[in-house]
């Protein structure tokens, strides 16, 4: 029972133009999202959060949209660099739970030049 | 300078054996975590801590034990009862302050069992 998924095991995008990862979620209990990037063999690295009271949340290069009727949230990078390559994870909480983070199985973003 | 430490960073134990995984935090923070990461998965959660002398087990618990004694340290026991123990192992902590906090996640071990 795969509570967040990301359908795109990898994508590909030319430097300069925008990716756009997506993560679709089923638990509706789910208030607080985030985006973690993660290089091989190293922890993951937080990059943008959003909660449920949001449906936008701009940091730098970074968006991450939520679309709570769909449960679905978007990360979109613009323009994407060559030092964005990376896996990238969605991961979710809920209110009541200590914070615990479910996870996605992650999108492989590479970035060519 | 703040952040999460964790030693090895690889191990290699013999099958039969317990091997027990540091993570360490001088980010003053009361939360901690260990997760599992497998290829081509994402990362499961195997135990976690809100406070000193207090854990919760996490979604897969079966076959590891933790400890915390100190608000800094939260070691990671791996038992000869885990059936698939060689994976890459992240330890994470989080800040209570706030109600949305992200968790920081510390540089991982990745453990080998021959």
């Amino acid at each position: 029972d795969q509570q967040v998924k990301q359908n795109s095991p990898s994508l590909s995008v030319q430097e300069g133009r925008i990716s756009i990862l997506n993560c679709d979620y089923t638990n509706s209990m789910f208030d607080y999202f985030l985006w973690y990037k993660k290089y091989p063999a190293e922890g993951p690295t937080f990059l943008i959060s959003i909660s449920s009271i949001k449906d936008k949340n701009e940091d730098g290069r970074f968006t991450v949209f939520l679309n709570k009727s769909a449960k679905h949230l978007s990360l979109h990078i613009v323009p994407s660099q060559p030092g964005d390559s990376a896996v990238y994870f969605c991961a979710a909480s809920a209110a009541g739970t200590a914070s615990k983070l479910t996870f996605g199985t992650g999108t492989r973003l590479q970035v060519t030049l | 300078d703040g952040g999460i430490t964790q030693s090895p960073k690889y191990l290699f134990r013999k099958e039969g054996q317990n091997v027990t995984l540091s993570c360490e935090q001088n980010l003053n923070h009361d939360a901690m975590y260990w997760y599992r990461q497998d290829p081509g998965q994402g990362l499961r959660l195997i135990y976690y801590s809100q406070i000193v002398n207090d854990f919760q087990k996490g979604d897969i618990a079966e076959g590891y034990s933790v400890s915390r004694e100190k608000k800094e340290s939260f070691p990671l026991t791996v038992t000869s009862a885990q059936k698939n123990p060689t994976a890459f192992y992240l330890c994470a902590s989080r800040g209570t302050s706030g109600y949305y906090n992200e968790q920081f996640f510390g540089p991982g071990t990745r453990l080998t069992v021959l």
